[in-house]
């Protein structure tokens, strides 16, 4: 089947702005992970979801960062007053969710983000 | 930050010769998993470790997990111009879900 996929692929927006980056995970997949990644950098934690419950949201960096998975299956993470220090490419990785956790993570294509 | 530290930063090899990247926690790690993103792309899983002391083989890729847990290794034997691509190791701790990304080593292979 199809893959974790992201939308969009490119966001430019200006500071202060809001934005919204959205994850399709692989169905059936009821765990979830955002991440976002600067350049030569590792894939930070932000936030991780199993089903619809958000189970770990301790890397989200402040509050204006918030995400959603409504349905246990599209994520959406809301950026507020874009900083430019916000820029990176956004990663969501889904797995099954059992066993502890256990699993390898799938990830999308990721979505750079640029705030001007 | 990032709690777990990875080296080296960089490698260059002539195809053939062998690389190793070192991944190190400062706490016990629960597992830790091993990715590779070539450049462009994003992480594509390549295992996990569980047990202390766990060696598991790949083809030409050996990856170890050390006594205390806290240590980890992958070592590519005769490396391949298909092997560029930055290797990041990702451990988690206790009970939680949350995954601790090193800063990955990047390699280069030389033909």
């Amino acid at each position: 089947g199809a893959g974790v996929s992201q939308t969009p692929s490119n966001k430019v927006t200006e500071k202060g702005k809001y934005v919204e980056l959205r994850c399709d995970p692989i169905s059936g997949h009821t765990a979830l992970y955002w991440y976002r990644q600067s350049l030569g950098q590792g894939p930070e934690f932000l936030i991780y979801f199993q089903g619809t419950g958000a189970a770990d949201d301790s890397g989200l960096p402040n509050d204006r960062f918030f995400a959603v998975r409504p349905e246990g299956s599209v994520s959406t993470l809301k950026i507020q007053r874009t900083e430019r220090g916000d820029s990176a490419v956004y990663l969501c990785a889904s797995s099954e969710g059992l066993a502890g956790g256990y699993n390898e993570q799938f990830f999308g294509p990721g979505t750079r983000l640029t705030v001007l | 930050g990032q709690q777990v530290m990875q080296i080296p930063q960089y490698q260059h090899v002539q195809e053939g010769e062998d690389f190793t990247t070192y991944c190190n926690s400062s706490t016990t790690l629960s597992n830790i998993q091993w990715y590779k993103q070539r450049p462009g792309g994003h992480p594509v899983f390549l295992i996990q470790l569980v047990k202390s002391g766990e060696v598991k083989k790949q083809k030409r890729l050996t990856f170890q997990f050390g006594e205390a847990k806290k240590n980890s290794s992958l070592h590519i034997t005769a490396t391949q111009t298909t092997d560029v691509g930055t290797y990041f190791c990702a451990g988690r701790k206790g009970g939680g879900f949350k995954t601790i990304f090193g800063a990955g080593t990047r390699l280069f292979v030389k033909a």
